[in-house]
């Protein structure tokens, strides 16, 4: 199957600072790029959807301010978690769909981020 | 109403036993189905995928009644390994994926 990467694994980081986050698709390309966040026992939510070459479209209630979005190449989508605070400790997961050969219902997740702010 | 929802659980299970998770949908127009299944502290993992009636894999059977919207996922001869979180997952066409919040398996010996 397609591969998902992302990076850091894990970060603590103290409150006020930022934190980037990088989802890559190892091989395929990927125009279209999903972030999501989970809480302990709970579902993921979608945050945004990250588009190749033009602006994310966020979910309601995320701040797009907060969390930045770049979508800046076929394979890499970026997450920025602007002056992070207590509460945006979180399990931050990016997934990707292959628009080339394979169905575009299915998504690939990365190993996802763990998050915790100090 | 949830557009995608799930039995509640937890589902507390002896090894070789059959389980069977529910799902339902609200969205009547929702393309393809899929059931996830998501470790602890890790990213979820597609184990079926459901396109028309029902698939079977192994000792999983994913089934489809797209007049009633619901899905279910059996697990035959339940293993310790098959503890997890299991996720219905729902697409209903563009980017929009929607995840069920999931059911907790435990398997026991």
């Amino acid at each position: 199957g397609a591969v998902v990467s992302q990076h850091p694994s894990r970060v603590i980081c103290k409150s006020g600072t930022s934190v980037k986050i990088e989802c890559r698709s190892l091989d395929f390309q990927a125009t279209t790029m999903f972030w999501y966040r989970q809480f302990p026992k709970k579902s993921l939510m979608l945050m945004a959807t990250s588009n190749e070459g033009s602006k994310a479209t966020y979910e309601q209630g995320v701040e797009k301010d907060k969390f930045l979005i770049n979508h800046a190449s076929l394979t890499l989508s970026t997450l920025t978690v602007t002056s992070a605070h207590p509460e945006d400790s979180s399990f931050y997961i990016c997934s990707a769909r292959d628009q080339d050969g394979r169905r575009l219902d299915e998504q690939y997740f990365g190993p996802g981020t763990r998050l915790t702010v100090t | 109403r949830k557009e995608v929802e799930q039995d509640p659980g937890p589902f507390n299970v002896p090894e070789g036993a059959t389980v069977a998770f529910n799902c339902t949908y609200s969205n009547s127009a929702s393309q393809s189905f899929f059931w996830y299944r998501q470790d602890c502290r890790k990213e979820p993992k597609l184990l079926m995928s459901v396109y028309s009636s029902g698939n079977e894999d192994g000792r999983f059977t994913a089934q489809l009644n797209r007049a009633s919207q619901y899905i279910s996922l059996l697990i035959r001869d339940s293993k310790l390994s098959d503890s997890a979180t299991y996720l219905c997952v729902v697409y209903t066409g563009g980017f929009k994926t929607i995840f069920g919040a999931g059911t907790r398996l435990f398997v026991k010996a």
